[in-house]
This record gives C-alpha cells, structure tokens and sequence, in this order.
C-alpha cells in the first residue's frame, strides 16, 4: 500500500493567491483528517470526513478555508485568499473509520505564503 | 470535548536513561490511547497505542501504561538512544469516527 498521498510537497505562493492542496487517503479508510502543524500551535485538527461527509469542521480558522472530499480516494483543502500567517505544514491522515482507529499521516505539504 | 495535556514539553536524558512522558484526558470516554513520533521534519508516526480494556503495553523498549481511574496514560521509553530523539506526541480518542486528540507534544533530546 502506498500509503496517504499528498501533493505538492512543497508550495510557496504570494499573498493573496489561491492555494490548493490535495490528498489521497489509504484504500478503503472511511475517515480522513485535515491537521495544520505550526511551532506555535502545535499539531491541530481543521476538519474531518467521515464516509466522505464532513463531519466537524470546527477547526477551520475562517472563510477563507474550505475543504471538499468529492469521493472516498480524493480530498482538497483549499485557501483563497492565502495569507502570510498560514505558513504551515499541512499534513492529511486517513483511518479506517469504523471506531477508535489508528490514523495514519500523509507526508505535508509545507506551505509558505510570502 | 476532550482535552488532553501533555508533560513535560522538553525532556533531556542522557543515552541507556530511561525517559517518561504523561498525558491526562477528560472525557471518561475516551477508549483508545496512541502514541505518535515524529521526527525532523516528518510526519507523525504511531509508535504504540492501547485501548481502555488494557493496563500496559509493551514493544521492545517502549511501554504505555493506562489509569483510567485517574485518567492518565504515560509513555516509557527504556534504554534511550540518539535515535529516539524527536517530538512524541499522545492523543485520546472516544471512538467518534477515529477522531483524536492530540496533546502538545514533548521534544526529548537523547545526549551521548
């Protein structure tokens, strides 16, 4: 298995551009997770799906983010407009979902918005 | 929701020590416990995890053990090497679509 897909690896954009990150979970996990890593916030959980349906979004951390899972093999996290402050790593993680499940991470994506 | 906290949040042992990090959670029903590492820029990786049914578990030199009476859980690694060195993170789970809570993680430094 090749495991949580995520690309780009890297992405550098200007403030104010849109950014889209996309992700591949594991096959046949029914949960996926969105988490924004910074050293000043640590690890924390934007939005998960569950069966592809969104289940908590809370964690987003305005408008300008919003997050799609079109079917179980495909997610983006999108942010329009970008600004500097979400420089980050952006990791996504998949689970088989059924109950307490481990979940396993996606490479990141380091973003930097100059 | 749940909370966990996470202590200490740096840890420095010299290598053969043994190093011990603990979490407490709140919601009593939380019912699975893994323990994540990650390394210099990588991504968390689970290294051990236990289940509310269970005490303690072990895997070579990493042991979790649970209190869920006191709502504690705590990782112990034996036997330190320099490659232990990273950031280890806790989480807790009640089982709601394998969502978990994360604690803030404890960056332990093995020195030689």
């Amino acid at each position: 298995d090749a495991g949580v897909i995520q690309s780009p690896r890297h992405e550098v954009t200007e403030m104010g551009q849109e950014v889209t990150l996309r992700c591949k979970p594991i096959s046949g996990h029914n949960s996926l997770f969105w988490y924004r890593q910074t050293m000043m916030r640590g690890l924390e959980l934007l939005i998960y799906f569950n069966n592809n349906v969104p289940i908590d979004d809370s964690g987003m951390p305005e408008d300008r983010f919003s997050a799609k899972m079109p079917n179980a093999s495909f997610s983006t996290l999108k942010i329009q407009p970008s600004e500097p402050r979400d420089s980050a790593v952006y990791f996504c993680a998949s689970s088989p979902g059924h109950s307490a499940d481990t979940q396993y991470f996606g490479p990141g994506t380091r973003l930097t918005v100059l | 929701g749940e909370n966990v906290e996470q202590h200490p949040s740096t840890l420095s042992v010299q290598e053969g020590d043994s190093a011990v990090i603990k979490c407490t959670y709140s919601d009593s029903a939380s019912n699975y416990f893994p323990w994540y590492k990650q390394e210099l820029g990588k991504r968390p990786q689970l290294i051990i995890d236990i289940r509310s049914n269970v005490g303690e578990k072990k895997d070579q030199r990493i042991a979790v053990t649970l209190n869920k009476t006191a709502k504690h859980f705590s990782l112990h690694i034996t036997e330190t090497q320099p490659e232990d060195s990273a950031v280890y993170f806790c989480a807790a789970s009640t089982g709601t679509a394998s969502k978990l809570t994360f604690g803030t993680g404890t960056r332990l430094q093995v020195t030689l």
